[in-house]
């Protein structure tokens, strides 16, 4: 089982729709966790950092934490056209170690 | 916030020869940056951990010796790849965390990558 998992994609919705991304960690004990975003041939950018369960909202992002679930996801409102990347989970596990996802890719149709 | 700068941002160059990226933290000291790799349309993949004054710690398959990284001052750390081949052509991205932001803890800051090509 990898440690961060995340669905490849490409995952494709309208504008203007919402898009849902989903990721899963297996190390029980990851306090961080972040949401990049990445243009092809660019390096990440970061968009979200969360470390308590819930729901973090800044602007039309919201990431969400559930770690009895071992699960985070970022959702996206009024996706536009220019939100079409890659977009990286990652978790710091036990080690202190940075663990990214495969990514996945999302494409915004106009 | 933390700034990574990378360079060069490109480079071509012949098979056999060797290449160095730089990769600089502006405005924060880092004592360990992470070198990663990606290949076109996979994902990140980290090759090593470089630690300001000791050697780098390499991911399992990399070759050390292929790879070097040096981590000289608490702001630059260098990948050289040496006698570069077709097959090294790849995107290089540099990272590192600012520790002393207590807003960005753990946040990872990425330099904007240098893409090699090995004709």
């Amino acid at each position: 089982q990898k440690e961060v998992e995340q669905n490849s994609g490409p995952l494709s919705v309208p504008e203007g729709a919402i898009a849902s991304l989903n990721c899963t960690y297996s190390d029980r004990v990851s306090q961080s966790f972040f949401w990049y975003r990445q243009y092809s041939g660019k390096s990440p950018e970061l968009i979200m950092s969360i470390y308590s369960n819930g729901d973090k909202e800044d602007g039309r992002f919201t990431a969400q934490l559930n770690k009895a679930s071992q699960y985070v996801s970022l959702l996206i409102r009024d996706s536009q056209p220019s939100d079409s990347a890659t977009y990286l989970c990652a978790v710091i596990n036990a080690g202190n170690m940075l663990t990214f996802g495969g990514g996945t890719r999302l494409m915004v149709k106009p | 916030g933390a700034v990574v700068s990378q360079h060069p941002s490109w480079v071509i160059c012949k098979s056999g020869t060797s290449v160095k990226i730089e990769c600089r933290s502006l405005d924060f000291q880092a004592t360990t940056m992470f070198w990663y790799r990606q290949f076109p349309k996979q994902s990140l993949m980290l090759m090593a951990t470089s630690n300001e004054g000791s050697k780098a710690t390499y991911e399992q398959g990399v070759e050390k010796d292929k790879f070097l990284i040096n981590h000289a001052s608490l702001t630059l750390s260098t990948l050289t790849v040496t006698s570069a081949h077709p097959e090294d052509s790849s995107f290089y991205i540099c990272s590192a965390r600012d520790w002393g932001d207590s807003s960005g803890a753990n946040v990872l800051t990425f330099g904007a990558g240098s893409r090699l090509t090995v004709l």
